[in-house]
């Protein structure tokens, strides 16, 4: 079974410019996370789809940052315009739908580096 | 969630037993204590969670004392390839991977495994 995967694995831009970051969670999950890690901080949170609903997008930093998971398959994460804070490494995550008597391990993808100059 | 405390960085040689001590003293009652790991380049990988005592797996092993405060993960003989980074978290399990499932992460310890 195919685990998660994102593409690209790696971006460069310029700030202002605006990019696209796409999730292909394991099949069959209906839920889909995005997190990211900027240089030197921890993995944090952004947002949660369940299917094709956004769950939680309490983590979303700014309006500048849209995400769409449509048809509840594949997700993208689209900043517009990047900024050079927004550099760092985007992970996406997937896990079955929630079951109240056992634990819904999620699997990340490999992540993509985004590099804003 | 409660918040942890790990150490930043363990350096161990092949063969050896590895102990990664996370401290959680506000753990709730309804908390699990999971334990992920990362390799560079990679996303992370779930390990290993308990609740209480001991948990084992194929991975790794699990000890949690009674007041729950504190938890060990410990890797038995390790090799090169488990040098990673080793993410220790504390929540309510049920709600982790389900509709409130955003896991939160600490800055997790740097194991290094030495020939």
């Amino acid at each position: 079974e195919a685990g998660v995967t994102q593409f690209p694995s790696h971006s460069v831009i310029e700030k202002g410019q605006t990019v696209t970051l796409r999730c292909d969670p394991i099949s069959g999950h209906d839920n889909l996370y995005w997190y990211r890690r900027v240089m030197g901080k921890e993995i944090k949170f952004l947002l949660h789809f369940v299917k094709e609903s956004k769950q939680d997008e309490s983590g979303m930093p700014n309006n500048r940052f849209l995400a769409e998971r449509t048809g509840g398959t594949y997700s993208t994460l689209k900043v517009q315009p990047a900024e050079l804070e927004d550099s760092g490494v985007y992970f996406c995550a997937s896990s079955h739908q929630w079951r109240a008597t056992s634990y819904n391990e999620q699997f990340f993808g490999p992540g993509t580096r985004l590099t804003v100059l | 969630l409660a918040k942890t405390t790990q150490p930043i960085s363990m350096d161990s040689y092949e063969g050896q037993e590895v102990n990664i001590t996370c401290s959680h003293n506000n753990i709730a009652t309804n908390d699990y204590i999971t334990w992920y790991q990362q390799f560079p380049s990679q996303g992370p990988r779930f390990i290993i969670q308990g609740y209480k005592t001991k948990v084992t797996n194929e991975v790794a092993s699990l000890f949690i004392p009674a007041d729950r405060k504190s938890s060990t993960l410990s890797l038995p003989r390790v090799s090169l390839s488990d040098t990673a980074v080793y993410y220790c978290l504390v929540g309510d399990a049920v709600n982790y991977g389900g509709s409130q499932g955003n896991l939160i992460f600490g800055k997790g310890t740097k194991l290094s495994v030495k020939p």
